[in-house]
């Protein structure tokens, strides 16, 4: 089955602590995605990637990096240097063309601190 | 103003009523416009896609856009109890660094019995 990987469901992180978050896929898209999601806020962009080797800041990118050394794969660190990481991270994917094309989202990560 | 917004409800339809959602978004440019279904605790789910003015029908749903307005809407017909989701309403802007998708803080919608 094609579709979005993501892992772990859930994480907890100690203080200090740099933590990474999975996003794999085998849909074969170019871009990829990472949203936080916090409760009334709606989702809102971290990073993403159009194709490989190279990342583009989104909204939220303060905290955070990514690498993007392979299509199939997009990992999340979330460094300690993000005050307030206890969110719902979500992973997706979409093919690249001009006028956009819709995303599919993995099933998510949950991040706590401890 | 924000980007992309939406009433963030709750909407409360009685079953087998017309859910109407609406959106609206601030970037004249935009070409693609989407709307997801996410219930609680789960991943956004792709509903519909519409890039053309007008209505585009599927199944129950029917989205429509009015570019000249900077507006998009959703309609359920036939609610059902499990229709009772957060419909989150995305817009496509192209950015420097290529396309990508600003959503709505999305609509509560709870279908009643």
């Amino acid at each position: 089955d094609g579709g979005i990987t993501q892992s772990p469901k859930y994480l907890f992180r100690k203080e200090g602590q740099n933590v990474t978050l999975s996003c794999e896929q085998n849909l074969n898209h170019d871009a990829m995605y990472w949203y936080r999601q916090d409760p009334g806020q709606g989702l809102r962009l971290i990073y993403y990637s159009q194709i490989v080797n190279d990342f583009q800041k989104g909204d939220i990118a303060e905290g955070y990096s990514v690498s993007r050394e392979k299509k199939e794969s997009f990992p999340l660190t979330v460094t300690s240097a993000q005050k307030n990481p206890t969110a719902f991270y979500l992973c997706a994917s979409s093919i690249v063309q001009s006028f956009g094309q819709p995303q599919h989202f993995g099933d998510g990560t949950r991040l706590s601190i401890l | 103003q924000k980007e992309v917004e939406q009433n963030s409800g709750p909407l409360s339809v009685p079953e087998g009523a017309i859910a109407s959602l609406n959106c609206t978004y601030s970037d004249r440019g935009s070409q693609s416009f989407f709307w997801y279904r996410q219930y609680s605790g789960k991943s956004p789910e792709l509903i519909m896609s519409i890039y053309s003015n007008g209505d585009k029908e599927d199944g129950r749903f029917t989205a429509q856009l009015n570019k000249a307005s900077q507006y998009v809407s959703l309609l359920i017909r036939d609610s059902q109890p499990s229709d009772s989701a957060t419909y989150l309403c995305a817009v496509n802007i192209l950015t420097g660094g290529g396309n990508k998708l600003t959503f709505g803080t999305g609509t509560q919608l709870k279908v009643e019995l």
